[in-house]
């Protein structure tokens, strides 16, 4: 069955450390996009990207790196960890060339930045 | 983009009853999608409709679109317990752009 499939389900990180979240799909789609959510909010587009090499910045990318390195595999890089970070951080795929594909998304990276 | 931004809006319902929740988009979009969220879990779409269709039926769900007055509402009739979930609505101004995810609306149905 296709999926996205985030790791790790949840990480504690101290101030200034880097991390890294993953996301791996099986859907065989070109876009890729990372959302973070904060308890009582929606979905903030952080990155995103339209198929392997390539990263775009989504409306919050400042404090976030991303890198594609194939069509599967998408990750969020946290250079210097903040607890401002601190948030539920969601992975999506969806197929760029379908006009009314949805997005499928993972269950999420619960990150704890202390 | 500003959405996330904005807290979730709250309804609480009893078992049985019927609810409907809105959604204002400020471009043009070519669908809505409406995504059920669960707790612990990312939001999966269970209702689309198409920007030439005024209503979309799925079992207990109904999805309207006016897109006059750039809206869109989502009801479930005879709500159960287990309807207890977030639901965000979501537009696509054009075929090939990005989703753009409304405040979205926690739903809790208790018995």
């Amino acid at each position: 069955e296709a999926a996205v499939t985030q790791s790790p389900r949840n990480k504690v990180a101290v101030t200034g450390g880097k991390v890294t979240l993953s996301c791996n799909q099986t859907n065989n789609h070109n876009n890729m996009y990372w959302y973070r959510q904060d308890t009582g909010h929606g979905l903030r587009l952080i990155h995103y990207s339209y198929g392997a090499g390539s990263t775009e910045k989504g409306d919050i990318p400042d404090g976030y790196k991303a890198s594609r390195p194939s069509q599967e595999n998408f990750s969020l890089i946290l250079e210097l960890a903040t607890p401002s970070q601190t948030s539920v951080y969601f992975c999506a795929s969806g197929d760029a060339w379908t006009a009314n594909s949805d997005y499928t998304f993972g269950s999420g990276t619960r990150l704890l930045v202390i | 983009s500003q959405w996330g931004e904005e807290n979730l809006q709250a309804l609480s319902i009893q078992e049985g009853e019927d609810v409907t929740m809105n959604c204002s988009y400020k471009t043009y979009t070519t669908v809505v999608h409406w995504y059920r969220q669960d707790s612990g879990r990312g939001p999966a779409l269970i209702i689309l409709i198409r920007s030439n269709e005024r209503e979309k039926r799925s079992g207990r769900l109904r999805a309207t679109l006016d897109t006059s007055s750039q809206s869109s509402s989502l009801s479930i009739t005879a709500a159960q317990c287990e309807d207890t979930a977030v639901y965000f609505c979501a537009t696509k101004p054009s075929s090939f752009s990005k989703l753009v995810f409304g405040q979205g609306t926690s739903l809790s149905v208790v018995p």
